[in-house]
């Protein structure tokens, strides 16, 4: 069974404390690990796609890394306005995500 | 550009109620989901069609029916509502199966 695992549950950071979330999952054929971004009463946002292990990618103080078990988001010097769930998702054979229950990430001023 | 558009934002039904969940996207996508979106159990799939005139059962999809109107529209019809169907429901579109784009979410209340 395709499982999505992401740690830690809630995370709370100071302003400038870089960190990282965990995302391991275990799937049978992998097409696709992807990194989105949901603010409170909105939708998920799109961030990464990652496709085989080794593969990075960055957008401003945000960067993703994959291996063959897991993905990590890492965080650089954090603001207030980074503060948001963070869901990973993987795309098994077949045609939809599957989704792990997210990071919930405070960062304090 | 709107991308995807959900109507309504908010519900209330009662139990044994009926209603749609309107959906909406101006990318010209091939593929569109429904999500419901719980505490603590994240994102599940109801349905997907991947392609107009098709649509294909997800993780959750007692309780729920699903129309692919034309390549724009795909709705999410709950025929008798009840307390468990509480929840955030989001629509998504995608040109590929891969990356989705959300609407902003539907907030349903069965009491």
């Amino acid at each position: 069974e395709d499982q999505v695992t992401q740690s830690p549950e809630a995370l709370r950071l100071q302003e400038g404390e870089s960190s990282s979330l965990n995302c391991s999952y275990t799937v049978s054929g992998l097409r696709g690990l992807f990194w989105y971004r949901q603010d409170p009463g909105k939708g998920p946002e799109f961030l990464f796609t990652l496709y085989s292990a080794g593969e990075e990618k960055e957008k401003e103080r945000l960067k993703a890394t994959l291996t063959k078990k897991e993905s990590f988001l890492h965080i650089t010097a954090p603001k207030p306005e980074d503060s948001a769930t963070y869901l990973c998702a993987v795309h098994p054979s077949g045609y939809a995500l599957n989704f792990g229950k997210g990071t919930s990430l405070l960062v304090t001023p | 550009n709107a991308g995807v558009t959900q109507t309504p934002k908010f519900q209330v039904l009662k139990t044994g109620q009926s209603m749609t969940l309107q959906c909406a996207q101006d990318m010209n996508h091939n593929s569109m989901y429904w999500y419901r979106q719980d505490p603590g159990m994240g994102l599940r799939l109801i349905y997907y069609s991947a392609s107009e005139g098709t649509t294909d059962k997800g993780e959750v999809p007692n309780g729920y029916n699903v129309s692919r109107l034309n390549k724009r529209e795909f709705s999410l019809r709950l025929e008798s509502a009840a307390p468990s169907q509480t929840s955030v429901y989001f629509c998504a579109s995608s040109a590929s199966n891969e990356k989705l784009f959300f609407g902003s979410g539907t907030q349903l209340s069965v009491l």
